[in-house]
């Protein structure tokens, strides 16, 4: 079964700080993974999807298949981005998507 | 377009009534994906629906919780004879198409305290 580890509850660190939060997947296949972002008292919202190769609001993600991992990095951390992050795996199995969520890091800027 | 809708947003209840928390899905979505975040933990996804259809209700406990989204108005999730074990945030999401690259959208929740 397909399994996403986030390994810090909260990770805190100073504006201006480079960022990465980690995230290690399992699943055999080729998974589509995604971090989404919830901000204080908003909705869960899509971050970015490896399939895009994208940068939003500065952050990126490089799925490394060898390591099976998809950090979120940023170099130089911002108060607005203080948020909860969810690395998601998805995968389409029996006709479907399924979503596999993380248990999330919240992510703490200090100004 | 407003969005994933969920209400209500805040839902308390005495132990052994029962809650409904409903869902609408973005127009032209017909994917509803129903997720529960225990205090401290993540998002565990519970059931998927289509229209008039249960996909996968894997992750439901067996007992007392049901899904359904029939082909008008919006998904609810049942819940009866609830436990304080109950209490968390209850999260909607929609998507169009299902695949693997597809997004899902997200409602803002519904928050069940039971006393």
């Amino acid at each position: 079964a397909q399994r996403v580890t986030q390994p810090e509850k909260l990770l805190s660190v100073f504006k201006g700080a480079p960022v990465e939060l980690k995230c290690n997947y399992s699943y055999s296949g080729s998974p589509e993974l995604f971090w989404y972002v919830q901000y204080s008292r908003q909705r869960l919202q899509l971050l970015l999807r490896h399939i895009s190769r994208e940068s939003i609001k500065g952050f990126t993600a490089d799925l490394n298949k060898g390591e099976t991992s998809f950090h979120l990095k940023k170099p130089f951390a911002q108060e607005e981005d203080s948020a909860m992050y969810y690395c998601a795996l998805s995968l389409y199995s029996g006709g479907y998507q399924k979503v596999t969520f993380g248990t999330g890091t919240k992510l703490q800027v200090i100004p | 377009n407003a969005g994933v809708m969920q209400n209500p947003r805040h839902l308390v209840r005495r132990r052994g009534q029962e809650a409904r928390l409903r869902c609408s899905p973005m127009k032209g979505h017909s994917h509803v994906y129903w997720y529960r975040q225990l205090p401290e933990e993540g998002l565990k996804f519970m059931v998927y629906l289509q229209k008039e259809n249960i996909i996968d209700e894997s992750g439901m406990p067996k007992e007392r919780f049901s899904a359904e989204f029939p082909k008008e108005g919006p998904s609810i999730l049942r819940i009866q004879q609830v436990v304080r074990g109950d209490s968390a945030a209850y999260f909607c999401a929609s998507s169009s198409w299902g695949t693997s690259t597809d997004t899902q959208y997200f409602g803002p929740g519904t928050r069940l305290t039971v006393l």
